[in-house]
């Protein structure tokens, strides 16, 4: 089956302290996975995606195909990184994306 | 470029009824999809369209239909609403690339639907 899950609905993590946002896969081939972000009052947004190995505003994620995860990192936590995180994939040639249920990061002052 | 647009913005209903939502996708993106988004889930795919035609769909009842118009626009049917049909219906579109290439899907601010 198509999944992906994410464990945690809240994190509060303190300004400055690292992040770890956790995400775990099921999928039967090889997936393109995607961090998408929702930040208040702001429509869903791609944040990274594996393909790219970019770090978007201090966000990397890494895939690891043996634990199937894509835990998405920040170093040190910024207010402004508040928002709702939702892991996603998509398969080879296929459009649809399967999104997790989402986590609600809250930075704390 | 506002970028996707969907309307109308909110909308309430009552069972049994049929409800259309409309989505204008972005500047140069010809493939439309739509989502389901229940309160405190992730988005949930319900199908896509391309060329006016559906080419993939999700695991909704045939109550949920769709159009693609020579535009790209589209429309999101909802027939025999349910109570359990009130979420918020999210409109994705995407530029027609290379299909080896995983393009990204830009999000409209979506339609809140309440079924009463």
């Amino acid at each position: 089956a198509q999944r992906v899950t994410q464990p945690e609905k809240l994190l509060s993590v303190f300004k400055g302290a690292p992040v770890e946002l956790k995400c775990n896969y099921s999928y039967s081939g090889s997936p393109e996975l995607f961090w998408y972000v929702q930040y208040s009052r702001q429509r869903l947004q791609l944040l990274l995606r594996h393909i790219s190995r970019e770090s978007i505003k201090g966000f990397t994620a890494d895939l690891n195909k043996g634990e199937t995860s894509f835990h998405l990192k920040k170093p040190f936590a910024q207010e402004e990184d508040s928002a709702m995180y939702y892991c996603a994939l998509s398969g080879r040639r296929d459009d649809k994306i399967i999104f997790g249920k989402g986590t609600r990061l809250h930075i704390l002052p | 470029d506002a970028g996707v647009t969907q309307s109308p913005t909110h909308l309430i209903k009552t069972r049994g009824q049929q409800v259309t939502l409309r989505c204008s996708p972005k500047s140069g993106h010809d493939t439309v999809s739509w989502y389901q988004q229940a309160l405190g889930q992730g988005p949930q795919f319900i199908f896509q369209y391309y060329e006016e035609e559906e080419r993939q769909r999700g695991n909704f009842p045939d109550r949920f239909s769709g159009h693609q118009f020579p535009n790209y626009s589209s429309e999101l049917n909802v027939n025999a609403l349910l109570l359990g049909d009130s979420a918020l219906y999210l409109c994705a579109s995407t530029p027609q690339l290379d299909r080896d290439y995983y393009n990204e899907q830009f999000f409209g601010p979506g339609t809140r639907l309440t079924v009463l």
